[in-house]
């Protein structure tokens, strides 16, 4: 079966820099996400993403943050400069385009993000 | 903003015992959509609701949409140590069909 793909599988980084997470969504799937989860809370939207463009974006989703496709099957969250509270799990997810409205979201394993 | 409350935030089961979760929206829902999380998973779709006072079952989980679709609910009959994770309620707005708006969860503990 199909799954979404990320990349690392842990990202350690200091406070301050720079971080690229990666995922490969389902090859047929035309809506992307980016959610993140602090550990044992809830998960939380950042981002969506279709037709090369942010279509919503939550307000956690700040200047600090970027999404890009550069490739046919790439998806990847940049922050920029990141912070002590940023340290999460970042889930990338992908649904279908046809019947959005009624589509589930299927998730990749996630990247857990450690800012020291 | 709108909000999704989920109900209760933890539940310690034996082994045997049903379990259900609750699920309530501050607005009408266009649709709820159900999510499993393993310990140290990822959320894993189960199910999703679109009518009225629709009921869906798989197996021993039986999901419900309230008449009004402003509520849900998981029950599960006779737990097993494989139900162990958290549920996650997800719902669209009406009028608002893309982003989902996620509950915080029910925990599931199973006593073996």
């Amino acid at each position: 079966e199909p799954e979404v793909t990320q990349t690392p599988s842990h990202q350690v980084t200091q406070m301050g820099q720079e971080v690229i997470l990666r995922c490969v969504p389902i090859s047929n799937h035309l809506y992307f996400y980016w959610y993140r989860q602090i550990l044992g809370q809830k998960v939380e939207f950042l981002v969506s993403f279709y037709n090369n463009e942010i279509s919503e974006k939550s307000e956690i989703f700040d200047d600090q943050f970027s999404v890009e496709r550069p490739d046919g099957s790439n998806f990847t969250l940049k922050i920029r400069s990141t912070k002590l509270e940023d340290s999460a799990m970042y889930f990338c997810a992908s649904s279908e385009a046809g019947g959005v409205y009624n589509s589930p979201l299927h998730f990749g394993n996630g990247t857990r993000l450690t800012v020291t | 903003g709108q909000q999704v409350m989920q109900i209760p935030q933890y539940q310690h089961v034996q082994e045997g015992e049903d379990f259900t979760t609750y699920c309530n929206s501050s607005t009408t829902l266009s649709n709820i959509q159900w999510y499993k999380q393993r310990p140290g998973g990822h959320p894993v779709f189960l199910i999703q609701l679109v009518k009225s006072g629709e009921v869906k079952k798989q197996k021993r989980l039986t999901f419900q949409f309230g008449e009004a679709k402003k509520n849900s609910s998981l029950h599960i009959t006779a737990t097993q140590t494989t139900d162990v994770g958290t549920y996650f309620c997800a719902g669209r707005r009406a009028g608002n069909n893309r982003k989902l708006i996620w509950g915080l969860g029910t925990s599931l503990a199973v006593n073996p």
